[in-house]
């Protein structure tokens, strides 16, 4: 079965600051999901990776899909409070909606 | 539209006894999976629906059960609670598609499920 691993586990940055979170599978990755989530609640979906070397953004998120080294990383701009939360990475091999999820990254912004 | 909606949204049972959790999904959308969260374990995959069928099942032992209503509505049941069973129960919409990647996958707020 495929396996997520996310780096890191968990991140403190203060309130400007760029960061970026990997998430890496034990299987070639044929697309990613990327959520955040706030403590205790629902995951709110971000973007969806489809194809190797592919890249979105969304206001101040980017994600990028490496296919060769099995691994996509999520990349935040000039960080803000509001973007503390859990960060979640998805994939569906299988392609019927039975998403493996990644072990999760802990983001914590300083004011 | 309206988002995923889960009810109830806290719940607390005592072992042994059961649970049914409800998940109305995104209009229009025809596939629900349930997924359990817990601290140790992180997120893992239950079981989807479509159309009424069962189309994929995770790794939980028969206590975990589940169905699809004609109107796409899904129940998960749990018989038998555990303390291991105290989780996030989560649940998630998407339109159906088949193939990699075709659908996003919407999530609810979840069912909070403390079991004493």
């Amino acid at each position: 079965s495929q396996e997520l691993e996310q780096s890191p586990q968990s991140l403190i940055v203060q309130e400007g600051k760029n960061l970026t979170i990997n998430c890496t599978s034990s299987k070639t990755l044929y697309g990613l999901y990327w959520y955040k989530q706030k403590y205790g609640e629902g995951l709110i979906f971000l973007m969806m990776l489809q194809k190797g070397g592919e890249e979105k953004s969304h206001e101040k998120i980017t994600a990028k899909l490496d296919e060769k080294k099995q691994q996509s990383s999520l990349h935040i701009t000039a960080s803000q409070p509001s973007h503390a939360g859990i960060y979640l990475c998805g994939a569906d091999p299988g392609g019927y909606q039975k998403v493996t999820f990644g072990t999760g990254t802990k983001l914590q912004v300083i004011p | 539209k309206a988002g995923v909606t889960q009810t109830p949204r806290y719940l607390i049972k005592t072992r042994g006894q059961q649970v049914t959790l409800s998940c109305s999904p995104i209009s229009g959308h025809r596939s629900v999976s349930w997924y359990q969260q817990t601290p140790g374990q992180g997120l893992q995959f239950l079981f989807e629906y479509f159309s009424e069928t069962q189309r994929n099942k995770g790794n939980f032992p028969g206590r975990f059960s589940g169905r699809q209503f004609s109107n796409s509505r899904s129940e998960m049941n749990v018989s038998t609670l555990e303390l291991g069973d105290s989780a996030l129960y989560l649940c998630a919409s998407s339109p159906g598609g088949q193939g990699r990647l075709k659908d996003t996958q919407y999530f609810g707020p979840g069912t909070r499920l403390t079991v004493l």
